[in-house]
């Protein structure tokens, strides 16, 4: 089956720490995204990258950092920079052409910073 | 001011009526997205609109790019419909490769039996 998986659902770690959240996609897909959701906000993006080896920042990039070195993978890293880092983030793919933009989303992971 | 608004922001509605989730945004879009996040988190895609109208199933989607407003329906609900409605654009300003969308806040529909 085609998808976005990421892993995993639910992280626990202690302040101060980075740690790295995982987002994989077998769809062929060039681009991919980074959100961020929080209680009563709309998503809002971190990174994207549009083709491998390239990515952007969104609008709260700071704090977060991505690599995009193979075409199906695109961890994201929360760094101690991040100053409220506690979310759910979703990771999200798509064909990369205008015309056929829809966004394919991963089921997500709870970031919980104690 | 938000660049994409949703009203209502909760909503419950009866099995069975028709539902109708609104979003205004106050950009000049190229596209409107109609997102569904269930209580679980993950979100699917159910429309993508650029003028027009769109059915699928239960679910129809309008837009008028003119008053700058979109709709979503849902014709004979059911509480499998219980989610959250996410409306999101493109504006003209994110145009190319470039597919950066722009977010409401979702509205929470909750169908009872």
């Amino acid at each position: 089956d085609g998808g976005i998986t990421q892993s995993p659902k639910y992280l626990f770690r202690k302040e101060g720490q980075n740690v790295t959240l995982s987002c994989e996609q077998n769809l062929n897909h060039d681009a991919m995204y980074w959100y961020r959701q929080d209680p009563g906000q709309g998503l809002r993006l971190i990174y994207y990258s549009q083709i491998v080896n390239d990515f952007q920042k969104g609008d709260i990039a700071e704090g977060y950092s991505v690599s995009r070195e193979k075409k199906e993978s695109f961890p994201l890293t929360v760094t101690s920079a991040q100053k409220n880092p506690t979310a759910f983030y979703l990771c999200a793919s798509s064909e990369g052409r205008p015309a056929v933009d829809t966004q394919y989303f991963g089921p997500g992971t709870r970031l919980t910073v104690l | 001011k938000n660049e994409v608004e949703q009203s209502p922001q909760n909503l419950t509605a009866q099995e069975g009526e028709f539902i109708t989730i609104n979003c205004s945004y106050s950009v000049g879009i190229s596209a409107l997205h109609w997102l569904q996040q269930h209580p679980g988190g993950g979100i699917v895609s159910l429309f993508m609109l650029s003028s027009g109208k769109k059915k699928h199933g239960r679910l129809i989607a309008t837009i008028n790019i003119q008053e700058k407003h979109s709709s979503l329906h849902i014709t004979a609900s059911h509480p499998r419909d219980s989610a959250v409605y996410i409306c999101a654009v493109r504006s003209h300003a994110n145009t190319g490769a470039n597919s950066k969308l722009t977010f409401g806040k979702g509205i929470t529909l909750s169908v009872r039996p």
